[in-house]
């Protein structure tokens, strides 16, 4: 059964400052990898795709990378801005399914 | 592009009642649309993936006769929750799945989502 994990649950830094979010799943066969946005009573925003055969994904200040084969992916935020205080999800489709399957989540909070 | 809607945003009921949330995909046309609950300070679980004319598929541990579930369309799934109890209460959200030709892309775009409260 496939796990996501992601480290750190929480996690505080003041404005300005470049930060890593990790993510990690325990079955490699996957079809691809999604991050996502949530801000506290919304749904989902999706950030970046990266299919299973991708290495990285950029969009703007955000970059995010994956191993499949170690099972790991990061969240690359650059400069980050007080509007980035969210709750970061990854979430991955296992091969031969649509199902995502998500980790925790790790809260940002960006402070000015 | 890729928009979906929920509705109602919100709902209050008494324990016992019936409660129908809609998903919709606004611009497009989903070939699968999810079903997740979420509670506070948890991760998304998958309740059920429904295809359009067809019976929703229900994950291990989801009562399919509480939560009823009907893709009438390419762009409208409901989940009703019937009898609902304070249990019940949480964050119901819906996606939509686009599947581009040959399959490549396969993402999903997520709804508000709904807080169900049962008092």
């Amino acid at each position: 059964k496939q796990e996501v994990t992601q480290i750190p649950a929480a996690l505080s830094v003041p404005e300005g400052e470049n930060l890593v979010l990790n993510c990690s799943f325990t079955d490699s066969a996957i079809y691809n990898l999604q991050w996502f946005r949530q801000d506290p009573g919304k749904g989902l925003t999706s950030l970046l795709l990266i299919q299973s055969s991708q290495r990285e994904q950029t969009s703007g200040r955000l970059n995010a990378s994956l191993d499949k084969s170690s099972g790991r992916s990061t969240l690359y935020i650059a400069a980050s801005q007080p509007g980035d205080s969210a709750t970061y999800l990854c979430a991955v489709v296992q091969g031969g399914s649509e199902k995502l399957v998500f980790g925790k989540g790790t809260k940002l909070t960006v402070n000015p | 592009g890729a928009v979906v809607s929920q509705h109602p945003s919100r709902v209050i009921c008494k324990s016992g009642t019936s409660v129908k949330i809609e998903c919709r995909s606004l611009d497009f046309q989903a070939t699968t649309m999810f079903w997740y609950r979420q509670f506070p300070k948890q991760s998304l679980m998958l309740m059920a993936t429904s295809n359009e004319g067809s019976k929703a598929t229900y994950e291990q541990g989801v009562e399919k006769d509480k939560f009823l579930i009907n893709h009438a369309s390419l762009t409208l799934s409901t989940l009703t929750v019937t009898s609902a109890h304070p249990e019940d209460s949480s964050f119901y959200i819906c996606s939509a799945s686009i599947r581009t030709s040959g399959g490549l892309r396969n993402e999903q775009f997520f709804g508000p989502g709904t807080r169900l409260t049962v008092l």
